[in-house]
């Protein structure tokens, strides 16, 4: 079935450091690929998605290109800042299962000035 | 637009007693979803809805009921709470169901105890 990996966390990061979360996903059609990131306190909120392969979603400084060879996902931003401290979840929705969304299981980003 | 509303924000039940969480969207999305959040689970779809009168189960439905008379809302029935059910509960609104590529909108949540 569908699955989505992510990178353990807790992530504490310096303010302007460059951050990576992983992500690798298990589909069995085509799917599309999102991050979320969610303030504490707070619904989850879209951060970027790709919708086919080799596609890069990108917003407020994130990054992720869709990799279909390494089925992978993986976040990342240049230079962080406090303001970024959320927790950040990998998700998936497969053509094949086209109401079902599947994430990973959220990765927490502290960022320390 | 509000987006996508839940009522309440948090909730204290003891085991056995049962109650409704509130979902509304206005945006006129056909699909919507709810979600538990549990510590290192990330998020378990628990029944969602591609129209009014038509729900479908997800990942974790046991002793949850659904329902969806009209487009706006989808509200979430616990019969017997019980403490295993608690956790944050996240509505999601998308426009079209069985369009995989779209995107899902998220409610704020209602974080559930359960004695």
């Amino acid at each position: 079935g569908d699955s989505v990996t992510q990178m353990e966390g807790p992530v504490t990061l310096s303010e302007e450091a460059f951050l990576t979360i992983n992500c690798t996903y298990t589909a069995t059609g085509y799917p599309s690929l999102f991050w979320y990131v969610q303030y504490p306190g707070e619904g989850l909120q879209l951060l970027l998605k790709a919708t086919k392969a080799d596609d890069k979603g990108s917003n407020k400084g994130f990054e992720a290109t869709y990799r279909k060879e390494t089925t992978s996902f993986h976040l990342e931003k240049g230079s962080v800042q406090v303001s970024d401290s959320a927790v950040y979840f990998c998700a998936l929705s497969d053509s094949n299962t086209g109401n079902q969304f599947y994430f990973g299981t959220g990765t927490s980003l502290t960022v320390i000035p | 637009n509000a987006g996508v509303t839940q009522t309440p924000k948090f909730q204290v039940l003891k085991t056995g007693q049962s109650m409704t969480l509130q979902c509304a969207q206005d945006m006129n999305h056909e699909y919507m979803s709810w979600y538990r959040q549990d510590p290192g689970m990330g998020l378990r779809l628990i029944h969602y809805s591609v129209g009014a009168g038509i729900t479908d189960q997800g990942e974790v439905p046991n002793g949850y009921n659904v329902s969806r008379s009209t487009t706006e809302d989808f509200p979430l029935r616990l019969l017997s709470a019980a403490p295993s059910q608690t956790s944050v509960y996240f509505c999601a609104s998308r426009p079209r169901a069985w369009v995989s590529t779209d995107t899902q909108y998220f409610g704020p949540g209602t974080r559930l105890t359960v004695l």
